[in-house]
């Protein structure tokens, strides 16, 4: 599975759009990239996932590099409900191993 | 609502004790589930992988006898913490996925204190 990495901090003002960026150069043609977030002390929540083509749901988009070596979470509105630590991972078959993620203030 | 349930979500307990901690489906079947540990302000380190009725796979540094797997039905997975000591307190999480390249759902995990 393809390591990746992640910034370890980033702030947004509340009501902008977030861009989480991942790097994973490593990735393998079969990998998908997954994006979680945790909220202090719960388990992760799944937002978004895709393997090449960009992808958009209720909760986020995602935007992959032409090459696949890194890829970006938008979050179009931010919210101070949003303030979580995003992870990204690649995933071959089901094993997830997780960086350091991205530790997301949104600002009031 | 949640499709993966973990039981119990906080423990106490005396050093020396054994600990299991649940992880279920609540909706799907789930041959292979996922266990992790997080200590405070660090990222989820993947344990172990429980596969249905065959021996789990631990990950390098993990030790099998000191957590115990066993996933005995398509919906039930469980760890147990055995001979718990003070450095075995942490935050474990459980997942499964659905299916081939579907999503993973966690559990909201188990916060293990051991006295």
């Amino acid at each position: 599975d393809a390591k990746t990495t992640q910034p370890t901090s980033m702030d947004c003002a509340e009501g902008r759009a977030a861009n989480l960026p991942c790097n994973h150069s490593t990735i393998s043609g079969n990998e998908y990239v997954y994006w979680y977030r945790q909220i202090h002390s719960q388990g992760p929540q799944y937002i978004i996932h895709g393997l090449k083509n960009n992808e958009t749901n209720e909760m986020a988009s995602l935007i992959i590099t032409e090459d696949r070596k890194s890829s970006t979470l938008i979050l179009p509105h931010a919210t101070l409900r949003d303030t979580a630590v995003y992870y990204c991972t690649a995933v071959g078959t089901y094993k997830y191993i997780f960086g350091t993620g991205t530790r997301l203030k949104v600002l009031a | 609502g949640a499709v993966v349930s973990q039981h119990p979500s906080w423990v106490i307990c005396k050093s020396g004790t054994s600990v299991k901690i649940e992880c279920r489906s609540l909706d799907f079947q789930a041959t292979t589930m996922f266990w992790y540990r997080q200590f405070p302000k660090q990222s989820l380190m993947l344990m172990a992988t429980s596969n249905e009725g065959s021996k789990a796979t631990y990950e390098q540094g993990v030790e099998k006898d000191k957590f115990l797997i066993n996933h005995a039905s398509l919906t039930l997975s469980t760890l147990t913490v055995t001979s718990a000591h003070p450095e075995d307190s942490s935050f474990y999480i459980c997942s499964a996925p659905r299916g081939p390249n579907q999503p993973q759902h966690f559990g909201d995990g188990t916060r293990l204190s051991i006295l």
